[in-house]
Order: C-alpha cells, then structure tokens, then sequence
C-alpha cells in the first residue's frame, strides 16, 4: 500500500469543527482511502472511505482532493469521545491479503 | 452478535514460556487478522487468513504461529516467549466488500513477557 503523511497530533475544542489532513502523493488509480480510529484503550474502528468523491457518514465527512493526493477527515462538532488517534490508510482493491498498513496517525486531543 | 472477542484480556509470560491468544468472530466474515501494536506506534501486520484452512504470513510472523480450522476461530501461538512480544494484541475479521473492506477488531490481548 501507498504512503500517508499525517501530523503527529492536533488540538480541538469541543462542539467545533475539526480537520484532520492527509497527504498520500504516491496514491495510484485504485487505492481507496480509509480512516480508522483508536480510542485509548481499544481496538482500532472504521469510520469512513472513499475513492475519489467526497463521503458523507453518520461518523464524519471525507473530502478528497481533485487529483487525490491529499484527504481530510472533517468531524462536524467534536465530542469529548472523539479523542483518539485517527488512521489514514490506502487500500488497493485488488489487495490479495487486504490488510490495512498503519502509520502513526494523529492524536487528536478535545478540550472541554 | 458479540462482534470479535479475544482471551485473555492480560496476561504476563516469562521468558521461553508458550501460549495461545484466542480470537472468534460470529459475523461469518472469510477474512482474519492478527496485528501487534507496540507502545506509542501503529499496528503491525502478523498472520491473516482468507478462509478456514488457508493462513499466510504479514509483515511480522517470526516467533508466531496460527491455524484456522473453523470460520469462527482464528488462534495466534506463541511458542517461545521472547521480551520483544511484548505489546497489545489485536485480532480482526472482514468481509470483502470490494473497497469497503470494513475490518472489525477485538478489544485486544494485553501481553508481557518478563
């Protein structure tokens, strides 16, 4: 899989938006872009993806770059429970094994 | 449905010590992982499997073995505990949805070898 550059951390207030960027310059035509999350203490969850449209869950927004070498995981108010380290992984399709190479990720912090 | 469950939740090993981590999911997702993750990093790839009796090696398999004899269950061994398996254990199950590939994890395996 292809590699994603992340801050290490950012800093929210609660009930305000966050952004969280990622840049992945190498992304070929049919990786997919995936967001995790890992709340201190627990397994990783996923939260959204995406190819080459912006994305729209229950959990949060994609929005993906024209030429699609940059993302951001947009969370529309931050809660206090969206502390935790955020993922941003590339998935090929085609990927035999399908799993999920992580990086570092960014701790994002909420403050009250 | 339960989702992923993992035993134990801790445990400490000594040194040349064995034992097995168990992982089922009750999904009926084909696809299992196990993944380590380290102190302060992400995790790491171990050992997947893309069905019952078909397992193949991830990024970081030595010290480690498993089997898949049933959909459900996905057991990671460790024969010979060394210092450096010490780290949080994570097993995951999937169902490949094309480029969704939703993984669902387990709340993990604490794990010291001392």
């Amino acid at each position: 899989d292809a590699k994603t550059t992340q801050p290490n951390s950012m800093e929210s207030n609660e009930e305000e938006p966050v952004h969280l960027p990622c840049n992945h310059s190498t992304i070929s035509g049919t990786d997919y872009i995936h967001w995790y999350r890992q709340l201190p203490s627990q397994g990783p969850e996923y939260v959204i993806h995406g190819l080459t449209s912006n994305v729209n869950n229950r959990m949060a927004s994609l929005a993906i770059a024209e030429d699609r070498k940059s993302s951001t995981l947009i969370l529309h108010r931050a809660t206090l429970r969206d502390a935790a380290v955020y993922y941003c992984i590339l998935r090929a399709y085609n990927n035999a094994g399908n799993m999920l190479t992580f990086g570092g990720g960014t701790r994002l912090m909420v403050k009250p | 449905n339960a989702g992923v469950t993992q035993t134990p939740k801790f445990r400490i090993l000594k040194i040349g010590q064995s034992m097995t981590l168990q992982c089922t999911q009750d999904m009926n997702h084909n696809y299992m992982y196990w993944y380590r993750q380290d102190p302060g990093m992400g995790l790491k790839l171990i050992y997947y499997s893309v069905g019952a009796g078909i397992t193949d090696k991830g990024e970081v398999p030595n010290g480690y073995n498993v089997s898949r004899s049933t959909t459900e269950d996905f057991p990671l061994r460790l024969e010979l505990a060394a210092p450096s398996q010490t780290s949080v254990y994570f097993c995951a199950s999937s169902y490949l949805t094309g480029g969704k590939n939703e993984q669902f994890f387990g709340p993990g395996t604490r794990l010291t070898v001392l």
